[in-house]
């Protein structure tokens, strides 16, 4: 079946650094979703991507997409202790439920 | 709107007990999923529902059930607790477009323990 993987898994930084996760997908994506979970909480749609190429910002965070709409980025630039979470990606593959990577979990050191 | 609501939010099960996990959503959402999360290993699929009388198996749903009689409800049910199934589970809901493909709501959670 469909595999979705992210990396790293685990990405420790100083406040003001910048951070990057990639997902990886095995097969081509209609689209690709980002979520982020704060430590004892449930997973919070960010956004979607479902362009080839796409690129989007939210604030300090960069989402990309593919060009071959198997694998995507997020990349947040000086990082704030509020990003403190794990950030999924998640990708249904023909019309089936969202298959999530195992998520990159970021630490903010202040 | 409350969104998804989960209960209960802690539960701790000898091994062998049954339970049903609640979950309601007020968004008038047709899709419906369950998912469980285990420390260091994403979210993985148990069963889903693209409307009421109608469920179908995810990645893991050996040891579960499903029922969905309304729109707002899609309770889950475990049969015979085992140790192995010590988890988060999570209920979240989508807009109904006519693929599985949208956005998700999720609920606060249920932290389960089998003993």
């Amino acid at each position: 079946g469909q595999q979705v993987m992210q990396i790293p898994q685990y990405q420790h930084v100083q406040e003001g650094e910048d951070f990057t996760t990639y997902c990886n997908s095995s097969t081509t994506l209609s689209n690709i979703q980002w979520y982020k979970q704060r430590p004892g909480g449930h997973p919070v749609f960010l956004i979607q991507l479902v362009k080839s190429g796409e690129v989007k910002k939210q604030k300090r965070l960069t989402f990309q997409f593919g060009e071959a709409k198997k694998n995507s980025s997020l990349h947040i630039t000086a990082t704030q202790t509020t990003d403190v979470g794990t950030y999924f990606c998640a990708g249904p593959s023909g019309n089936t439920p969202l298959v999530f990577g195992k998520g990159t979990r970021l630490s903010v050191i202040a | 709107n409350a969104g998804v609501t989960q209960t209960p939010k802690f539960r701790i099960l000898k091994i062998g007990q049954s339970m049903t996990l609640q979950c309601t959503q007020d968004m008038n959402h047709n899709y419906m999923y369950w998912y469980r999360q285990d420390p260091g290993m994403g979210l993985k699929l148990i069963y889903y529902s693209v409307g009421a009388g109608i469920t179908d198996k995810g990645e893991v749903p050996n040891g579960y059930n499903v029922s969905r009689s309304t729109t707002e409800d899609f309770p889950l049910r475990l049969e015979l607790a085992a140790p192995s199934q010590t988890s988060v589970y999570f209920c979240a809901s989508s807009y109904s477009t006519g693929h599985l493909a949208e956005k998700l709501f999720f609920g606060s959670g249920t932290q389960l323990s089998v003993l």
